[in-house]
């Protein structure tokens, strides 16, 4: 079994849908917890991250973890078609390697 | 802006052929990381370096080896290609001076081993 699981989708939706990424984990020592957006033909770079459980705000963006659950999600209000691209969840202790899922590609129609 | 940057961009080559990736920052961070990614299987790391006298081993190193020629320098090496190393390999920094590591990626290298 894999440390970090996600969906691989693909996963589409209208333009103007909330759309909400997840991501599981069994390491209960990860304690920093990132979003990756890679875009085709590009490398990832980094959306959000958040520190133990609890949720943060960045615009459109919501990055949500339970802890108890070991259960992370990504919440996209308003899509649009530029939020099309492949979100990969990224997790770590502290000072240590990230430990990645595999991604899931998102596609928002017009 | 202090960058992350990858040569060459796209490289086709052939079975048994030595090939070299590089990999430069301006970010001035002490960590470097490569990875391959493939389709299904997200990012697997090769090697990483946590500065210019320590290199490690990641998941699936066997086929490759790395340099890393200074603290902006760091590259790549497949001895000997063979066709299931074709895939694209990212290289990414980070500074330990960060409790929480995050990573910032090159553009990548699409690599095809014919």
């Amino acid at each position: 079994q894999k440390e970090v699981e996600q969906d691989p989708g693909p996963l589409s939706v209208p333009e103007g849908a909330i759309v909400s990424l997840n991501c599981t984990y069994s390491n209960s020592a990860f304690q920093y917890f990132m979003w990756y957006r890679q875009y085709s033909r590009k490398g990832p770079e980094l959306l959000m991250y958040t520190y133990s459980s609890g949720n943060k705000e960045d615009g459109r963006f919501t990055a949500q973890v339970d802890k108890s659950s070991k259960y992370i999600s990504l919440f996209i209000r308003d899509s649009q078609p530029s939020d099309s691209a492949t979100y990969l969840c990224a997790m770590t202790g502290t000072a240590s390697k990230l430990t990645f899922g595999t991604g899931t590609r998102l596609q928002v129609t017009l | 802006d202090a960058d992350v940057t990858q040569t060459p961009r796209n490289r086709i080559t052939k079975t048994g052929k030595r090939i070299m990736l590089e990999c430069s920052q301006t970010k001035g961070h002490d960590r470097m990381y490569w990875y391959r990614q493939d389709p299904g299987l997200g990012l697997q790391l090769i090697y990483y370096s946590f500065d210019v006298k320590d290199i490690n081993k990641g998941e699936i190193s066997d086929g490759y080896s790395v340099s890393r020629q200074a603290q902006a320098k760091f590259s790549l090496s497949l001895e000997s290609a063979i066709p299931n190393q074709t895939a694209l390999y990212f290289c990414a920094t980070s500074d330990s001076e960060r409790e929480r590591n995050e990573q910032f990626f090159g553009p990548g290298t699409r690599l095809t081993v014919l």
